[in-house]
């Protein structure tokens, strides 16, 4: 079974400090997909990145970049220089190749960033 | 803007209704997956549609029934509501079915049962 784990449920920063959204996750399957997806207020799911199992390649993206290490089963994300339109409830998510093509979600973590 | 277009936006009814929501992909996109987002269940995985036909099934109620039609819109239908279904629903496209394929969410709707 597939299991998505975000142990931070809020974090609360102030703008310009940097931040890393912990995500963990658990799958039996050897290749399979990882993706951000960002909820802001409005409550729209704003697609942020998708990375492939086999490619472990850390990716950086203007204040945005992420880790993700296989040994460990985890890809983390990290904002640089906080803006409070960073403020939202983020979501990491799995899917394996093949079978079942669902989305396996974590619970989110509500990112709070204050002026 | 993702693309993929979804009505209504917001919905409000009573127990024991029918509703029907109804969502349009991005162009071009083939499948279509339906979500449900609720306080205690958090973003759960309700059913597929690629090219008109049930790809896959995840925790849909028996009350609960989706189609994808010709032009590729779909429609999730939710019937004998109870104050339990109120949540946010979320349907997302993708290009194809399995593979890298990205899924693109709508905007959402969200059922208020009273």
């Amino acid at each position: 079974a597939q299991k998505v784990t975000q142990a931070q449920t809020e974090i609360s920063v102030v703008e310009k400090e940097d931040v890393t959204l912990d995500c963990v996750y658990e799958t039996r399957d050897t290749t399979y997909y990882l993706f951000w997806y960002k909820q802001p207020p409005s409550g729209e799911l704003v697609f942020l990145i998708r990375r492939n199992s086999f490619d472990e390649q850390n990716e950086i993206s203007g204040r945005y970049s992420w880790n993700f290490q296989k040994s460990t089963s985890s890809f983390n994300f990290t904002i640089t220089a906080s803006q409070v339109v960073d403020s939202a409830v983020y979501f990491c998510a799995l899917r394996p190749w093949g079978g079942s093509e669902k989305l396996v979600f974590g619970k989110g973590t509500k990112l709070t960033v204050n002026p | 803007d993702s693309g993929v277009t979804q009505t209504p936006k917001h919905l409000i009814t009573a127990t024991g209704q029918r509703v029907t929501l109804r969502c349009s992909p991005r162009s071009g996109d083939l499948s279509v997956y339906w979500y449900q987002q609720s306080l205690d269940q958090g973003l759960q995985f309700l059913i597929q549609y690629y090219n008109g036909e049930e790809r896959a099934k995840g925790n849909i109620l028996e009350r609960f029934s989706a189609q994808q039609f010709p032009d590729l819109h779909s429609e999730l239908n939710l019937s004998s509501l109870e104050l339990g279904d109120s949540a946010l629903y979320f349907c997302a496209s993708a290009t194809y079915a399995g593979g890298p394929d990205t899924q693109y969410f709508g905007p959402g709707t969200r059922l208020t049962v009273l």
